[in-house]
């Protein structure tokens, strides 16, 4: 079964301390993990899609790694306004659909 | 402007009633979900429709119903035997291969 996990569930960190958001999946033929962010009460925002091991990519404060079972969403120095939800998806498997993990609650304390 | 429109932002549904969810989308993109999103909860996948004319159930389907009449509508009936429809509903669509774009979502309760 098409499967993707997400740890930690919530991470507190202070303002300025790096971390890193974990998103492990099973899919028979992965073709695209993407990543989201999410304020309460929105529609998730696109972050990244990366298409295969070995890939990377960077946007401002976020880098995102890919290998075959898992995924990385590393946060340098960041700010309270990173704070929300984010989000790892993938698409695959038999049906072709997307699946989404539950997510982890990041918080930055100023 | 281009993108995916849903409505209402809230509705309120009384006990036995059917209501349904409007998702229109101007990308001309060929496939189109629907997803569940419970508090502190991720996305589970409701139903999808990879053209038109055709949709898959996703992991939850009891309860919904939808139809793909139209390359740009993807409008969710949720029905009384859907017996907790209280949640936020995400209505997105894509390019094969390509990322989701989601619409603002629509906040469901009970009266």
């Amino acid at each position: 079964e098409d499967q993707v996990t997400q740890s930690p569930e919530a991470l507190r960190l202070q303002e300025g301390e790096s971390s890193s958001l974990n998103c492990s999946y099973t899919v028979s033929g992965l073709r695209g993990l993407f990543w989201y962010r999410q304020d309460p009460g929105k529609g998730p925002e696109f972050l990244f899609t990366l298409y295969s091991a070995g890939e990377e990519k960077e946007k401002e404060r976020l880098k995102a790694t890919l290998t075959k079972k898992e995924s990385f969403l590393h946060i340098t120095a960041p700010k309270p306004e990173d704070s929300a939800t984010y989000l790892c998806a993938v698409q695959g498997g038999r049906d072709d659909k997307i699946i989404f993990g539950k997510g982890t609650r990041l918080h930055i304390l100023p | 402007d281009g993108g995916i429109t849903q409505s209402p932002k809230y509705l309120f549904r009384k006990e036995g009633q059917n209501v349904t969810l409007s998702c229109e989308q101007n990308l001309n993109h060929d496939a189109m979900y629907w997803y569940r999103q419970d508090p502190g909860q991720g996305l589970r996948l409701i139903y999808y429709s990879q053209i038109v004319n055709d949709f898959q159930k996703g992991d939850i389907a009891e309860g919904y119903s939808v139809s793909r009449e139209k390359k740009e509508s993807f409008p969710l009936t949720v029905t009384s035997a859907q017996k907790n429809p209280t949640a936020f509903y995400l209505c997105a669509s894509t390019s094969r291969n390509e990322k989701l774009f989601f619409g603002s979502g629509t906040q469901l309760s009970v009266l």
